[in-house]
């Protein structure tokens, strides 16, 4: 088993939609929940990040964590084009001598259609 | 310009080829590391860095060298280019915990690898 697993779609949703991302892990020791967004031929770029349990918004995101399940969430509200991208969830532990370690899971590809 | 840029954005080389991929950071930053993305596969780690002179084996070494001599840079070398090396190649860079920062890698626009 995967420390992430994430289902990489293809998602295709009309603009206005709600979408859903998710990812489940199995390390107890992941820190850090993050989102990470990557267009078509660039690098990724951190979209939010989350430390605790619960929800954390930024306009029309809000990524959700639940530890006890082990599962996390991004949510985006009233989709536009603009967020057809691949989003991908990754996790951090912490490593020893102020390092830490990155796992990622293996991105979901989203397309907003007009 | 600040931030992290790698060279080149596009490259074909012909298998058996030695090809280098250049990466420079401008944040002084301590750790510097290069993925590999692959569909079906995500970004695999191929090495990594915590300071000049000190590199470390990430999941999919084989084929591939690094170095760091100095910490704004940090090379990958495919010694002898097979097809199977293909790839988008990323770098990514990071301060570490005690720098404040937000808890994650800021990434390059990557490099496009054909190996034919």
């Amino acid at each position: 088993q995967k420390e992430v697993e994430q289902d990489p779609g293809p998602l295709s949703v009309p603009e206005g939609a709600i979408v859903s991302l998710n990812c489940t892990y199995s390390n107890s020791a992941f820190q850090y929940f993050m989102w990470y967004r990557q267009y078509s031929r660039k690098g990724p770029e951190l979209l939010m990040y989350t430390y605790s349990s619960g929800n954390k918004e930024d306009g029309r995101f809000t990524a959700q964590v639940d530890k006890s399940s082990k599962y996390i969430s991004l949510f985006i509200r009233d989709s536009q084009p603009s967020d057809s991208a691949t989003y991908l969830c990754a996790m951090r532990t912490y490593s020893g001598a102020g390092s830490y370690q990155l796992t990622f899971g293996k991105g979901t590809k989203l397309s907003v259609i007009p | 310009d600040a931030g992290i840029t790698q060279s080149p954005r596009y490259k074909i080389t012909e298998t058996g080829r030695q090809v280098t991929l250049m990466c420079h950071q401008t944040w002084s930053h301590s750790y510097m590391f290069w993925y590999r993305q692959d569909l079906g596969h995500g970004l695999r780690l191929i090495y990594y860095s915590a300071a000049a002179d000190i590199t470390d084996k990430g999941e999919v070494p084989d084929g591939y060298v690094v170095s760091r001599s100095k910490t704004e840079n940090f090379p990958l070398t495919l010694e002898s280019a097979t097809r199977s090396q293909t790839s988008v190649y990323f770098c990514a860079s990071s301060g570490g915990v005690l720098t404040g920062a937000p808890p994650g890698y800021t990434f390059g626009s990557g490099t496009r690898l054909t190996v034919v």
